[in-house]
């Protein structure tokens, strides 16, 4: 079945350093990939996503790359910020089909030490 | 603009008892997910309404099921609880294949 595999775990970093999150996925159809960012007791919240037309997408400190030949993608987090600090996800699905079912990588704890 | 909310934010049942979580989505939304989330674990896909059917379901036993009414609004039923149906229950809601918007999430506890 359809798999996103997620690494690091966790990842601590300095304030101010960057940080980066890899995933993998399995279903080659897969044509978009959100990543998520989850505070404590707090639902997940949609950071930036990337469709498999695009390469590589920034918003402001946070960029994402894609590629589809190897079938990963990667968070980039710059200048972090101790508020950075929360648990991200990333996902894939094949939009805009009936098979649109998101699956979730296992997560990546992020802490970012002041 | 009004988020996803959902209710109760946190519940406690027994095995064997049955429980009905409720979401309602952000407004215009006619997409509605249902994900569980057991402590540790990341987000598993239950089930995805639209337009009041379903539209495609995890790998969860029957005792799962849930609805969606006509304003959007839906409901997740979970039938002979289990000490392993302990989790954060997540909704998101969405435009069609559009991407998807979590509310806050109702804590299960089974004792």
């Amino acid at each position: 079945g359809e798999n996103v595999e997620q690494h690091p775990s966790t990842l601590s970093v300095q304030e101010g350093d960057s940080a980066v999150i890899k995933c993998t996925y399995s279903d080659s159809a897969s044509n978009y990939f959100p990543w998520y960012k989850q505070e404590l007791g707090k639902g997940p919240q949609l950071i930036i996503d990337i469709r498999s037309n695009v390469g590589e997408k920034k918003d402001q400190r946070i960029a994402v790359t894609l590629n589809k030949t190897a079938k990963h993608f990667s968070l980039h987090i710059t200048e972090t910020q101790p508020e950075d600090s929360a648990v991200y996800f990333c996902a894939a699905s094949r939009s805009g089909t009936s098979y649109d079912k998101v699956i979730f990588g296992p997560g990546t704890s992020l802490s970012v030490i002041p | 603009e009004a988020g996803v909310t959902q209710s109760p934010t946190h519940l406690i049942k027994t095995r064997g008892q049955q429980v009905t979580l409720r979401c309602s989505p952000i407004s215009g939304h006619t997409s509605v997910y249902w994900y569980q989330q057991a402590l540790g674990l990341g987000l598993q896909f239950l089930l995805w309404y639209d337009e009041g059917e379903e539209r495609n379901r995890g790998n969860f036993p029957p005792r799962f099921s849930g609805r969606q009414f006509p304003n959007y609004s839906s409901e997740l039923n979970v039938n002979a609880l289990e000490l392993e149906d302990s989790a954060l229950y997540l909704c998101a809601s969405s435009l069609l294949y559009q991407p998807q918007h979590f509310g806050d999430g109702t804590r299960l506890s089974i004792l």
